[in-house]
């Protein structure tokens, strides 16, 4: 009964590769976030969706593009890996907006060779 | 800018108390959170308080706000080995609901 499931756990892949990371909320939120947390551990938020629209855009490559099929699910696809993509990427839901009392998924720890 | 500022490292002894402090930005944020990192997991909420509150207790944690000078900071009471993660302070931006994390401060507990 995970409340914020990500897909894969760790994904390790070749630099110029495309890679998706998966999103699930199973707590009837609103709204879903992608961050990046880097390996000085600091977090910066990426995308938020609500009800499907997107809602944060912040200043990412337009190599990530997020897509939400649905208002449980907010996938990451990453296109051309870099070395600099290595982080810990998470997925996170809220209610509503404004989103506090965010919900934190496990972390898909990317490792680009 | 848009820094949430927080020291990187606390060291306390098991039973002691412990403050983590943290500094922040946009004196309009209606929400000021603690988040809590162990190892290898995602972030959980810890608690959170209202511009509007001075401080916050909820058993062996308490929080207090000090609006005029944007400071925060969280008490844990009776330092335990499980307490040992990082923590971090962030608010929510009311203009963009953007929430801003601070780099967090790693919390190691001495025997």
């Amino acid at each position: 009964d995970t409340a914020v499931s990500q897909t894969p756990k760790y994904l390790v892949t070749q630099m110029g590769n495309d890679k998706s990371i998966k999103c699930e909320q199973n707590l009837g939120h609103d709204t879903m976030y992608w961050y990046k947390q880097d390996s000085k551990k600091f977090l910066k938020i990426m995308f938020s969706y609500n009800n499907k629209e997107l809602i944060i855009n912040e200043t990412v490559p337009n190599r990530f593009s997020p897509k939400s099929p649905d208002k449980a699910h907010l996938n990451l696809h990453i296109n051309s890996l870099e070395l600099g993509d290595s982080a810990v990427y998470f997925c996170a839901s809220s209610p509503r907006l404004p989103g506090h009392e965010q919900f934190f998924g496990p972390g898909t720890r990317l490792t680009v060779l | 800018g848009e820094d949430v500022e927080q020291s990187l490292f606390l060291s306390v002894r098991e039973g002691d108390s412990s403050v983590i402090n943290c500094t922040y930005t946009d004196s309009s944020s209606t929400y000021l959170y603690w988040y809590k990192q162990e190892p290898g997991a995602g972030l959980q909420l810890l608690t959170y308080i209202f511009s509007n509150m001075d401080m916050k207790q909820d058993q062996r944690l308490t929080v207090l706000l000090n609006k005029k000078d944007k400071h925060l900071s969280l008490r844990i009471a009776d330092t335990q080995t499980g307490d040992s993660a990082i923590y971090f302070c962030a608010e929510i931006k009311n203009r963009d609901d953007k929430i801003i994390f601070g780099k967090g401060t790693r919390l190691h507990i001495l025997p």
